[in-house]
Order: structure tokens, then sequence, then C-alpha cells
């Protein structure tokens, strides 16, 4: 069935280092691709999206690229900083006729650790 | 503008009780969906509403649990005779539409604790 598979945390970084977490997924047709963020104390609340093939999703320094090719969608940040500690979660959205239609399927969720 | 609000913010109920859970969700917004989001885990899809048409049920992990909305307003989640096992983080969440790459945006959530 339709599922996403995250790269398993925690992970711990020092500030300043490069970051990647990895996710594929599981879908037929063309998903919508999507990672959402949740900061310590707050709701979930997405931070950046991509819709279809080789699309390039950014925001607050943070890129992933659609990989149909591979069914990916790998997180990166060039620098990060304390305030990304945070957990990060990879979602798609079925397209019509796909069985995940409408709705959100996310990972398990990976824990990020900036230490200064 | 107002987000999307979820009430109660924390819920604890003796197993075997039945609980409500309450979505406000954006106004305008004609999607709305219920997740359930267990301690260490991803969310979990419960179900989708859209717009008039009949909702999406698929993600209801049994007949005790059921949800209603009013028109494109208000959304409640209910859960019969809970279990230990509904113990979570329950998460509403609204889009303006529910097809193509809308954003869904979360509310608070409600904590459910079953003792």
């Amino acid at each position: 069935g339709d599922s996403v598979t995250q790269m398993e945390g925690p992970v711990t970084l020092s500030e300043e280092a490069f970051l990647t977490i990895n996710c594929t997924y599981t879908a037929t047709g063309y998903p919508s691709l999507f990672w959402y963020v949740q900061y310590p104390g707050e709701g979930l609340q997405l931070l950046l999206k991509a819709t279809k093939a080789d699309d390039k999703g950014s925001n607050k320094g943070f890129e992933a690229t659609y990989r149909k090719e591979t069914t990916s969608f790998h997180l990166e940040k060039g620098s990060v900083q304390v305030s990304d500690s945070a957990v990060y979660f990879c979602a798609f959205k079925g397209d019509a006729g796909g069985t995940s239609y409408g709705k959100l399927t996310f990972g398990q969720g990976t824990i990020l650790t900036v230490h200064p | 503008g107002a987000g999307v609000s979820q009430s109660p913010s924390n819920k604890v109920t003796e197993k075997g009780k039945d609980v409500e859970l309450r979505c406000d969700p954006i106004s305008g917004h004609t999607a709305l969906y219920w997740y359930r989001q267990r301690l260490g885990q991803g969310l979990e899809f419960l179900i989708y509403f859209q717009g008039n048409s009949a909702p999406d049920k698929s993600g209801l992990p049994s007949d005790r649990f059921s949800a209603e909305r009013t028109g494109e307003s208000v959304s409640t989640l209910t859960i019969q005779r809970t279990q230990q096992e509904d113990s979570a983080v329950y998460l509403c969440a609204s889009s303006l539409r529910g097809t193509g790459a809308y954003e869904q945006y979360f509310g608070p959530g409600t904590r459910l604790t079953v003792t």
C-alpha cells in the first residue's frame, strides 16, 4: 500500500553542519510531496512542497527535489541553526484515482537537534 | 486571521467512556481532515470531509470512531467506549480545497489520555 519511509532519527548536528533527511515514498500516479515541521511546543506547519517531477521546493534555507525515478524527496539544508531543532515529517498527497487521493500520508518523523 | 482551533486541548477519560473532540476550521476552507498521532509516530489519517461530498472514512480504525461535519464548519470526532490504545494526540486540519496541492493547516491538537 501507499507509504512514506523516512530516515530514522534522532539526528544530532552541530550548528552550521550540512543536513540531509532521506524520504522515499510508495504511491501510484503522480502525488504531491511535502515536508512538514513541528517546532517544540508548536503545531505542525508546512515547510515546503513540490507538485511534479523535478520540481524543487524551498523555504528557510531548506530544499527538497521531487525525484520521480527514485520516488524520493530528500530534505537538505546547507548550514543548520539551533533554531532548526524540530521534528520533520515527509508526506505525500495522492492524485485523482489513487488510494491516497485528497489526504496526506506521513512518514514517522525525524527528530533533529542542533547544538551550538 | 484565526487558524484552526481544537477543543479541548487535553482530555483524560476512563476506559469505556465516550469522548467528543471538536475542530473549528479556517473560515472558507472546504476540506477538513482528522489525523491521529501516537507517541513517537507519524500522523495517521482518520477521515476527510470535502464540501458536501460523502466523507472518506477509510482511515477510521474501528466502528467506535465516527465524525460529523456541519456544512463547511465545525467538525466533531467521537470515540465510543474508549480503549487505552486510543490514547494519542488527535489533530484536525483544513485546506481551501481537498483536491490539488493546497496546504493543510493544522490545529494544535487534542491530547487524549485513556486511563
